[in-house]
Formats: C-alpha cells, sequence, structure tokens
C-alpha cells in the first residue's frame, strides 16, 4: 500500500475539469515543497507535469494547476481534451532521502 | 537536447541478477543525480532509489536494499541499475530519470522479464 493515496479513477467530459487527490498516509510525507505529478501512458516514460507543489515545466499547458492544502495535494486539469486521459501520478519526497510515488488515478475523458 | 536512452530488453531466470544501462546526453551529467523507477504489469511506478552521480552515493529504496546496485560511469556518462536475486515479481518495466525529487527527462523504458 502507497504511503500517497489517489482515487483510481477519474473522469470529466471534454472542456470540463477534473481534480485528483492525493492524501500523505502520515504528517512526514507531502510535508516538504518536492511534490510533483507525472502523467503516465502505459508503456511510455512519464511526463513531469506539476513539480514542486504547484510549478508547471516549459510546455505544459497552464490548463494543469497543482496545490496543496495539509496532507493532500490536488492535481487539477482544466479544459479537459482527449489527449489527457492516461495515469496520473502524485509524487513526494518521503523523509530520510526517500522518494515515494502515489497509487495511481487512471482519467477517462 | 537531454536524452537519456537505455538498454533493451532481458530475459532472466528467477535468481539470476540484471544489469540495466541509461546512457545520458545533452548535459553535464555530475551535476544531476539519477532515479531508477519501475513499474509491473497492471501495477503503479514505484520509486527504487536514486544515485548522486558527482559523488557516487546511492539511496535506495528500503524495499529494494541488499540486492540492489545503483552507479554511474562518469567517463562515458552512463548510469547502471544491477537488482540480484530476481524473482517474478522483479518483472517490470525500468526506467532511469534524471533529478532526485523531480523529473522532467526519462529514459524510453527497459523490459526486464523473469521467467523460469
Amino acid at each position: 500500500q502507497s504511503a500517497l493515496t489517489q482515487p483510481p479513477s477519474a473522469s470529466g467530459s471534454p472542456g470540463q475539469s477534473v481534480t485528483i487527490s492525493c492524501t500523505g498516509a502520515s504528517s512526514g510525507v507531502l510535508g516538504s515543497k518536492y511534490v510533483s505529478w507525472y502523467q503516465h501512458h502505459p508503456g511510455k516514460a512519464p511526463k513531469l507535469i506539476i513539480y514542486e507543489v504547484t510549478k508547471r515545466p516549459s510546455g505544459v499547458p497552464d490548463r494543469f494547476s497543482g496545490s496543496k492544502s495539509g496532507n493532500t495535494a490536488s492535481l487539477t486539469v482544466s479544459g479537459l481534451q482527449a489527449d489527457d486521459e492516461g495515469d496520473y501520478y502524485c509524487a513526494s519526497y518521503a523523509g530520510g532521502n526517500n522518494y515515494v510515488f502515489g497509487s495511481g488515478t487512471k482519467v477517462t475523458v | 537536447q537531454v536524452q537519456l536512452v537505455q538498454s533493451g530488453t532481458e530475459v532472466k531466470k528467477p535468481g539470476a541478477s540484471v544489469k540495466v544501462s541509461c546512457k545520458a546526453s545533452g548535459y553535464t551529467f555530475i551535476a544531476y543525480s539519477i532515479t531508477w523507477v519501475r513499474q509491473a504489469p497492471g501495477q503503479g511506478l514505484e520509486w527504487m532509489g536514486w544515485l548522486s552521480v558527482d559523488n557516487g552515493n546511492p539511496n535506495y529504496a528500503q524495499k529494494f536494499q541488499g540486492r540492489v546496485s545503483m552507479t554511474a560511469d562518469t567517463s562515458t556518462t552512463t548510469a547502471y541499475l544491477e537488482l540480484m536475486s530476481l524473482t517474478s515479481d522483479d518483472t517490470a518495466i525500468y526506467y532511469c530519470a534524471r533529478g532526485a525529487w523531480d523529473q522532467k527527462y526519462w529514459g524510453q523504458g527497459s523490459l526486464v522479464t523473469v521467467s523460469s
């Protein structure tokens, strides 16, 4: 069981928004600025879409936004498009030089 | 441009070891750690650990302590992941990625199949 829990699935119609939560199992996880989100299509390399809680790498549209409150981080995808379908993972520094991925959320558009 | 190119598919028997390589280019190799992540069939992403390339110090996930080794050859800008005492549970795609706390650049993945 992952130290970061995500809902197994989320869905929305094109143009709508979807928000994915990522909840830490303990106070140490999600307690730093190092919270990231990745989009993953099986068989391809994961794609970094959010880092340091709210920052977007160059080339990632501003339809993707991240936030954190307490022990829960969230990713919101606005203006859903067909190619937003895929698996989304949160990830976080977990203390003691450790890193952990969330359990993953399958997004359907 | 930054590229991480991994070695190809491996098929191993239970109990054997596998060594996956990750050739980096397009940036200063020693300036960034290399992280290793795997995905077993039908499972999520799993962090295995990272290597500080500048000093060669690894940091392994507790789950893999004792049977994993992460190294790098700075002369060839290549990182290596060696996993020993393989079982069928180690069947997965193994990815290398640049950076410790967030990874913008990833290798294409290396499929390792463990089967008798």
